[in-house]
């Protein structure tokens, strides 16, 4: 299994363009979120999913957007870069069953992003 | 609300003396709680968690924690540190009440550990 996988690894951008930071798991987890890393604030969740189709806000929603289409994937999209948004982004996921045995989260590599 | 904090930035360590890295939680309800460990450009990976029974849990690469109730603490042991287990360290909780999502990460503390 290639476990969670992120696409990618670096990326700058101007201030205003557009982009999508791709998410794969291949351990059919319904489970999965994305979260971004800035120094000294530990992750905080931007969108998470549920299962296919489903998907809900977390703590720092504004400024992205994210579909879930299939089990698989679970894309990031940045409307509007801004300079705000220049941060380490991970992607996790984990089974969806109940009982917090399954708050074990499996992170990708992350994607380092710098707005300009 | 529920909350993590770790009150270290940084803790540097000389290889084969023992290690702690600090944290403490709020939450209304009873918590879950869980160490994570992240090396140099790459993801978190699980340590440890307590969700209930003994307060002392055993981890991954010889790491430990203990719940402490009264103290609301939940501090990162290991008797003997390795140059190897030099990375950044996150402590997270959630109420055991509250949804998975809403877990919450420390701010990280870098162990540092010198030959």
């Amino acid at each position: 299994n290639a476990g969670v996988t992120q696409t990618p690894k670096f990326q700058v951008l101007k201030t205003g363009q557009s982009m999508t930071l791709q998410c794969a798991q291949d351990m059919n987890h319904e489970y999965m979120s994305w979260y971004r890393q800035d120094p000294g604030m530990g992750l905080r969740l931007i969108h998470y999913s549920v299962g296919a189709g489903i998907t809900d806000q977390g703590e720092v929603p504004n400024g992205y957007n994210v579909s879930r289409s299939t089990t698989e994937d679970f894309p990031l999209r940045l409307l509007s870069a801004a300079p705000s948004q220049t941060s380490v982004y991970f992607c996790a996921s984990r089974p969806q069953t109940s009982g917090a045995s399954t708050d074990t989260q499996y992170f990708g590599p992350g994607t380092r992003l710098t707005v300009l | 609300a529920q909350s993590v904090a770790q009150p270290e930035d940084q803790v540097n360590v000389a290889e084969g003396n023992p290690l702690t890295v600090k944290c403490t939680y709020s939450v209304s309800g009873n918590p879950y709680l869980f160490w994570y460990v992240q090396y140099p450009n790459r993801g978190l990976q699980f340590l440890l968690k307590y969700i209930t029974g003994d307060n002392l849990v055993k981890g991954s690469y010889g790491f430990e924690a203990e719940f402490n109730k009264s103290q609301t603490s939940f501090h990162l042991k290991k008797p003997s540190a390795l140059v190897s287990d030099s990375a950044l360290y996150f402590c997270a909780v959630r109420d055991k009440g509250s949804s998975a999502s809403k877990i919450i990460f420390g701010s990280g503390t870098r162990l540092s550990i010198r030959p």
